[in-house]
């Protein structure tokens, strides 16, 4: 299993949906959780972060931790045309001095 | 923009010449990580500074790069004899390193797109 996986996409939901988007992990004491999101030609950019059990909401944006199952969500509520990007799930393990270990990501295509 | 700036933004070589970019970190940032990223992939990590220390190198960090950060401001990545499987995105990211790490938050740069014909 690779470290950090993103298997399910690419995903196109209707305008004002709600988009999921999920990642599974290896268990290496994983500390913190980040989803970036990135458009075409452009760097990753941050949405949020997780790192305790459960789900944390930031607008439109929910992330869910589930670390006995080894997964993270991103939910993305009343999806816009401009949310259509790819989204990066990134680990930061435990004495890992911060680096990132980065999924392939999830290419989401809203239609308008 | 996240206040990281990276130049040039795009850079075209032939293969076997050298290259270098330049990152400049938001400026209370102590850490500098630079990751490189090819296409339908996520970043991958290459080395970071903590200050004007390297303190870790990837795998992937052949002989053939290297990196500094004088003085623990701005950051450079050389690389030599450039061959064309170095062509990807370059990302440099900066954090302020608090307490035990948990939800530091990394900032990316715009990407340096290196290019070797």
């Amino acid at each position: 299993q690779k470290e950090v996986e993103q298997n399910s996409g690419p995903l196109s939901v209707p305008e004002g949906a709600i988009a999921s988007l999920n990642c599974t992990y290896s268990d290496r004491g994983s500390q913190s959780f980040f989803w970036y999101r990135q458009y075409s030609g452009k760097s990753p950019e941050l949405i949020m972060f997780i790192y305790s059990n459960g789900d944390k909401e930031d607008g439109r944006f929910t992330a869910q931790l589930n670390k006995a199952s080894q997964y993270v969500s991103l939910l993305i509520r009343d999806s816009q045309p401009s949310d259509s990007a790819t989204y990066l799930c990134a680990v930061n393990w435990a004495g890992a001095n911060s680096k990132l270990t980065f999924g392939k990501g999830i290419t989401l295509s809203v239609r308008p | 923009d996240t206040g990281v700036s990276q130049n040039p933004r795009h850079k075209i070589t032939k293969r076997g010449q050298n290259v270098t970019f330049r990152c400049d970190p938001i400026s209370e940032h102590n850490r500098l990580y630079w990751y490189r990223q090819t296409l339908g992939q996520g970043p991958e990590f290459l080395t970071y500074f903590q200050n004007e220390a390297q303190l870790e190198k990837s795998r992937l960090l052949s002989d053939r790069f290297s990196a500094e950060r004088p003085k623990g401001s701005f950051s450079t990545l050389e690389i030599q004899r450039t061959e064309q499987g170095d062509s990807a995105m370059y990302l440099c990211a900066s954090l302020r390193s608090v307490g035990t790490g948990v939800g530091n938050e990394q900032f990316f740069g715009p990407g340096t797109r290196l290019t070797v014909l």
